[in-house]
Parts: C-alpha cells; sequence; structure tokens
C-alpha cells in the first residue's frame, strides 16, 4: 500500500509568519491529494486539495503545490493567525482509500 | 443534510466483550472508510467499502469486522475487545476518493479496560 510521511510533527510561528508543512509519498499510482485541519477534540475537516494534473492551487490564505516526479506535496499558509493552531494532516488517494500522514502541530504564536 | 453520523460518542468496555460502532451517511457516498486515530500516529485505515456489498480491509483490519448492506450504513464490529483498541474511531466517506476528500463524522471515543 502507499506510504505517507510528514514533516514536521510540531511547527511554532509567530502570528502573520508563514508556515509550511510537507509530505511525500511512496506510490506513484497516487493522484489525488487532499489536506485536513483537526482542531482539539474535533473531527478532521478538509481545507484544500490537489490533483496530479495541477502543479499548484491556492485558496485565499493557504496553497499547496505538488511536485509528483519527486513524490511530495506541501501545504503554505501565509498570514497566519491564532485560529490556524490546529493539528494538519496530508493525505494521498490509493486505489480508492485514503493513506494520511502522521500529522503537523501548528501552534500560531500571537 | 446529517452529513456522516457516528455513535455512541463515548464508550467503555471490558476487556473481551464485543460491540458495534455505528456510521451512517445520507449524502449517497459510494465509499465509506473506518479509521483509528492514536496520539502521534495519525489516521490508520481499519476497513473500506466501495459500494453495498463490497468492502476491504485497511492497514490494521485485526480484531474488527464490517459490512456494507446499504449505501447508507457501514457498521464496525469490534469482536472481542483488547486494551490496544483503545483510540478514537472515525468514520468517513466520500462520493469519490479520486477527485474528493472524505466527510468525517465526529468520531466515537473507545476505551478499553
Amino acid at each position: 500500500g502507499e506510504n505517507v510521511e510528514q514533516h514536521p510533527s510540531t511547527l511554532s510561528v509567530q502570528e502573520g509568519d508563514s508556515a509550511v508543512i510537507k509530505c511525500t509519498y511512496s506510490d506513484s499510482a497516487s493522484n489525488y491529494f487532499p489536506w485536513y485541519k483537526q482542531e482539539l477534540g474535533k473531527r478532521p475537516q478538509l481545507i484544500i486539495d490537489i490533483r496530479s494534473n495541477v502543479g499548484e492551487k491556492k485558496d485565499q490564505r493557504i496553497a499547496v503545490t505538488l511536485n509528483k516526479t519527486a513524490k511530495h506535496f506541501s501545504l503554505h499558509i501565509t498570514e497566519t493567525q491564532p485560529e490556524d493552531s490546529a493539528v494538519y494532516f496530508c493525505a494521498a488517494d490509493n486505489f480508492n482509500k485514503f493513506y494520511f500522514g502522521s500529522g503537523t502541530k501548528l501552534n500560531v504564536k500571537p | 443534510n446529517a452529513g456522516v453520523t457516528q455513535t455512541p460518542k463515548f464508550q467503555v468496555l471490558k476487556t473481551g466483550q464485543s460491540m458495534t460502532l455505528q456510521c451512517a451517511q445520507d449524502m449517497n457516498h459510494e465509499y465509506m472508510s473506518w479509521y483509528r486515530q492514536d496520539p502521534g500516529m495519525g489516521l490508520r485505515l481499519i476497513h473500506y467499502s466501495v459500494g453495498a456489498g463490497i468492502t476491504d480491509q485497511g492497514e490494521v483490519p485485526n480484531g474488527y469486522n464490517v459490512s456494507r448492506s446499504t449505501t447508507e450504513d457501514f457498521p464496525l464490529r469490534l469482536l472481542s475487545a483488547a486494551p490496544s483498541q483503545t483510540s478514537v474511531y472515525f468514520c468517513a466517506s466520500s462520493y469519490s476518493t479520486l477527485n474528493y476528500g472524505y466527510t468525517f463524522g465526529s468520531g466515537t471515543r473507545l476505551t478499553v479496560v
């Protein structure tokens, strides 16, 4: 099956700074890569996704980039705010199921 | 739409007991999955289904059974609970995993003593 690795496991930034979370995957057959945000005690919620035929996608302060040749993709959050504090998960679709990274705990300090 | 509904929200079991975690979705999604979430280990796939009558194993299927008799329902059965099954369980569904992410249920926090 697919193996998704995510780094860093924790990330602390000052409010207004940018944050970058990186993921790698192992199976070149994976073609769809969603990102989820999970606040404490809540369910994961989809925040952005990217398909393999696209190199970059942006939605306001968040963006995702994909390098299919290198098999890695990244989440970029600009102008971070305290409400961005959460755990973020990357995932890769592989034959009708999603494999998740181990998560990044983002702490945005006011 | 209620989305993905999971019950119960909390459960305490004794070692060796069995139980069923319920999951229902009203979005006519074909794809449904069960994940467990443990600290530092992300979300690990237990079982998944690509439609009514079709199920398959994920990364950590031992000790769990599933069935999918209807599009809406995807229950997870713990056969003989063990302390290692203490976790938060999430059910999730999707219209198509090729183009859409999951919608998650609110989770079940299970403690096995």
